[in-house]
C-alpha cells in the first residue's frame, strides 16, 4: 500500500515530442505529489509538485495531470528538447509519516 | 532559495575505515533531513529521518549502528559510515525540509562513496 508504481522504465522520444510519465499509488492518504528530475551523478531537483485537490497543475513545459478516483498521476513534457534527457522519479508524500515514497523511475532520452 | 549542500562530494576509503558525509540547508532552517541511498540505475532509498535534537528514525533493514546520523542544528546533519566495507559504496544523497507547504524535500547533489 506503500507503493508508488511508474511506468515507463524508458523512454525515448523526438525533439518537440510530448513524453508522458504515469505513477500510479494505493494509499488514500497521500497527500503531495511531486517530481523529481536527476541527471547523473547529481541529486534529484524538484520539478512540479501537485496536491490531490487539483487535477492539473503547469509550470513552463511541464504539466502534471491528476486522477484522484483513478489514483494516478502523469508528467507530460511540452516541445521536450535534448536537455530535458534525465531520469525522472514520480513521489508521494504521506504529511503523516512527513516521508516521501519514490517511484522506480524513467529514464528518458530525447533524440535531437 | 532552498539550497542543501553536501560535503565531499565524491570519497574514495579503504575497507574498515569511517567516513563521515556532511548536509547543509544554505538558505533556510531545515526541522527535518533525510538520508537516501541510491544504487546505479535504481530509485531512491530512505535510509534515516532525522529531526534537530533528536535520535534519528532508521527504515527496517537499515543498520543504525553501522549508518551513525547526526542532526545537531538546524542546518547540519551528519551521516557518519563507520568500518566501511565495498558493498557500502554508492551514492547518498541527503535532503531536507522546514519550508513551504507539505513539506517539500529539497535535495542535496549527493556523495559518491567509493570503498575500496
Amino acid at each position: 500500500q506503500q507503493q508508488v508504481k511508474q511506468s515507463p522504465q524508458s523512454l525515448i522520444v523526438q525533439k518537440g515530442g510530448i513524453p508522458i510519465i504515469n505513477c500510479a499509488y494505493e494509499n488514500t492518504a497521500f497527500d503531495y505529489f511531486p517530481w523529481y528530475q536527476q541527471f547523473p551523478g547529481k541529486g534529484p531537483a524538484l520539478l512540479i509538485a501537485i496536491r490531490p485537490d487539483v487535477s492539473e497543475k503547469k509550470e513552463g513545459r511541464f504539466t502534471i495531470s491528476f486522477n484522484k478516483s483513478a489514483k494516478q498521476f502523469s508528467l507530460h513534457i511540452m516541445d521536450s528538447q535534448p536537455g530535458d534527457s534525465a531520469t525522472y522519479f514520480c513521489a508521494a508524500n504521506d504529511g503523516g509519516y512527513n516521508k516521501l515514497i519514490f517511484g522506480a523511475g524513467t529514464r528518458l532520452a530525447v533524440h535531437p | 532559495g532552498a539550497v542543501v549542500s553536501q560535503h565531499p562530494s565524491r570519497v574514495i576509503c579503504k575497507s574498515g575505515t569511517s567516513v563521515k558525509i556532511e548536509c547543509r540547508s544554505l538558505d533556510f532552517q531545515a526541522t527535518t533531513m533525510f538520508w537516501y541511498r541510491q544504487f546505479p540505475k535504481q530509485s531512491l532509498m530512505l535510509m534515516a529521518t532525522s529531526n534537530e535534537g533528536s535520535k534519528a528514525t532508521y527504515e527496517q533493514g537499515v543498520e543504525k549502528d553501522k549508518f551513525l546520523i547526526n542532526h545537531a542544528s538546524l542546518t547540519l546533519s551528519t551521516l557518519t559510515v563507520t568500518s566501511a566495507h565495498p558493498e557500502d559504496s554508492s551514492f547518498y544523497i541527503c535532503s531536507a525540509s522546514g519550508t513551504g507547504d507539505f513539506n517539500e524535500q529539497f535535495f542535496g547533489p549527493g556523495t559518491r562513496l567509493t570503498v575500496l
